[in-house]
């Protein structure tokens, strides 16, 4: 069974300092892919980033990073300088590799609060 | 910008009241699902199809709930009769088949209150 964790459900930060959103996940599939999501005060799901299983790289994508690790079974987001526009509930997502579009497994979510 | 559309976006009634949600898919798309999202569970998976064929929806109260795809631009979620532990958001999703390593495509969702 896939199982994602994200152990911090809630983290207050003041605006301008990192902070990082941690994931840890479960599968047993050699092949599988990692999302975030983010969930911002109005309710939608705003995809931010997929990751391959095969690709440890890390990404950085303007203040957002992203830190994979297989030994681990981790997928930690960072947001650098952290800004008030960041305060959303952050979704970690796993899937499998299977003949088609397959089921997310989410974790439980991280709500983020930046103070101004 | 493609988009995944959902209606209604608010729902609010009476306990025992039939309630139908709807979902169009991105165009192209032929993989839909749908997800509840509750305060205790989160976002969990209630049924997806592909090709309009019901795949899994082992998540779903099968007593109440009943998921369908009339054809490939709509998907219809309804319960019968709804209870007031069914109050959640509901999202649908749409993704391409035979690539899942693309992102799925999530409507607005609809946040159902049933009283």
């Amino acid at each position: 069974a896939q199982k994602v964790t994200q152990a911090q459900t809630e983290i207050s930060v003041v605006e301008k300092e990192d902070v990082t959103l941690d994931c840890v996940y479960e599968t047993r599939d050699t092949t599988y892919y990692l999302f975030w999501y983010k969930q911002p005060p109005s309710g939608e799901l705003v995809f931010l980033i997929r990751r391959n299983s095969f690709d440890e790289q890390n990404e950085i994508s303007g203040r957002y990073s992203w830190n994979f690790q297989k030994s681990t079974s981790s997928f930690n987001f960072t947001i650098t300088a952290s800004q008030v526009v960041d305060s959303a509930v952050y979704f970690c997502a796993l899937t499998s590799r299977n003949s088609g579009n397959t089921p997310l497994v989410f974790g439980k979510g991280t709500r983020l609060s930046v103070i101004a | 910008d493609a988009r995944v559309t959902q209606t209604p976006r608010h729902k609010v009634t009476e306990m025992g009241q039939e309630v139908t949600m709807r979902c169009q898919p991105i165009l192209g798309h032929n993989t839909v699902f749908w997800y509840r999202q509750t305060m205790m569970q989160g976002l969990e998976l209630l049924a997806y199809f592909r090709n309009r064929a019901p795949l899994d929806d082992s998540g779903m109260p099968k007593d109440r709930f009943s998921a369908e795809m009339p054809d490939a631009t709509l998907a219809t979620l309804k319960i019968q009769p709804s209870e007031p532990r069914d109050s959640a958001v509901y999202f649908c999703a749409s993704g391409p088949t035979g690539k899942s390593n693309q992102p799925q495509h999530f409507g607005d969702g609809t946040r159902l209150s049933i009283l």
